[in-house]
Order: structure tokens, then sequence, then C-alpha cells
């Protein structure tokens, strides 16, 4: 079966750009898609199909999708920006999530 | 806003069933594609089920599969979720969420709040 692999945590100072990788095989060939999950709340999305961003999700979130490894990227952290982060893609007939990654905002 | 609201939840024993239920409101809930997605205690996103638009295509993660059945009533714009034979590791807030595409294969625009289901005796 498909596996993703997500960095346990990563940190970035106030203001500073965050990136967060999601690892596959080929994933460059995939469609990656990311959700950002704050404490006690539901997922939201924040980009989809590796680089678009739902309408309301701020210009700071990014996405790039390429070979082995998609990452999203935000800029200017801000404290709200605190959360858990999901890839996911759909595989064999199945939604892939990694495993999450806690984004700590210093 | 697309409002998905959860409810059925609750505290149940080991091998005994539940049924959630999600109801949809805001959008054409026969065109979508629907999923469940689990979350244990202090853990991540796991993938459960996805039932397409019309209901004839329905698939599974390997944990819960022969266990638990998706299903839709578009009649109802309610989608749900039979557990039976529940286990311990089945405790877990469970979401419903959509899908973009009308076959369940792209990515969850929007998402319920959660039920929480507890397995224990």
């Amino acid at each position: 079966s498909y596996e993703l692999t997500q960095p346990l945590s990563v940190s970035v100072a106030l203001g500073q750009t965050a990136r967060i990788t999601c690892g596959g095989s080929n994933i460059g060939g995939k469609d990656v898609h990311w959700s950002q999950q704050r404490p006690g709340q539901a997922p939201v999305l924040v980009i989809y199909r590796d680089s678009n961003r739902p309408s309301g999700i701020p210009e700071r979130f990014s996405g790039s999708n390429s070979g082995n490894t998609a990452t999203l990227t935000i800029s200017r952290a801000q404290a709200g920006d605190e959360a858990d982060y999901y890839c996911q893609v759909w595989d064999s007939s199945t939604v892939v999530f990694g495993g999450g990654t806690k984004l700590t905002v210093l | 806003q697309v409002p998905l609201v959860e409810s059925g939840g609750g505290v149940v024993q080991p091998g005994r069933s539940l049924r959630l239920s999600c109801a949809a409101s805001g959008f054409t809930f026969s065109s979508y594609g629907m999923h469940w997605v689990r979350q244990a205690p202090g853990k991540g996103l796991e993938w459960v089920a996805v039932i397409w638009y019309d209901g004839n295509n329905k698939y599974y993660a390997d944990s819960v599969k022969g266990r638990f059945t998706i299903s839709r009533d578009n009649s109802k714009n309610t989608l749900y979720l039979q557990m039976n034979s529940l286990r311990a590791e089945d405790t877990a807030i469970y979401y419903c969420a959509k899908d973009h595409s009308t076959f369940g294969d792209s990515y969850f625009d929007y998402w319920g709040q959660g039920a929480l289901v507890t397995v224990s005796s």
C-alpha cells in the first residue's frame, strides 16, 4: 500500500517561512492535498491539487510537488498557523494520509 | 458554508454495533462522493471509507473492511456509517467529509465537526 511520510514536528520563528514536506514514491505523479487541523477543531483544506488555495486561505500558504516530495510552504508565519498539517493523496481506490506534522510558531 | 452534522456517537461495548449519521445541507448532496475519516485520541487522521455520488461504489480501509458499511440516502441528504463488531481500537472521533468530485477520488473540501465513538466495557 502507498505510504506518505511527514516529519513529526516543524518549528518556525514568528514571521519566518515554514516548510512541511510529504514524501512518497513518485508523489510528483499524484495530486497532493493539504489540510490544517487546529487543536480541538475539524480539519480545514488549505491546499488542493499540489498548489491551489481554496477561497479564504491566505496567500501565505503555497504548495509544490515534484519527484518524491510534496511541500507545503507557509510564509510570514503567524501564531494562528500553529496546528497539525496533513498531506493526502488518492491511491488504488483509497485515501492515504500522511502521519501529520505539528507546526510550532516560536 | 457547507454544514455537515454528524450524530449517533456514544459509548458502546466491544463487539456491539453503532450507526453514525451525517446530515448535509447547502449543496447538491446527490452529486458528490462522501467519506468517513476517523481520528483516535492523540493520533493522526485515518481514512475509513468512501461512497460514490450514487451509492453504487464503496471502498474501505483494510482496518474496517467486513465490519463497517458506508451508505447514503440521497432523498434525505444523509450519509451513514454502520459499525459492527466494534473494537477498542475503533475509539475515535469520526468525521464525515465531502469530496470535491462525484466519485470521491479528489480532495475533501468540507468536513463535519465530528462524532465521538468510545468502545469500552
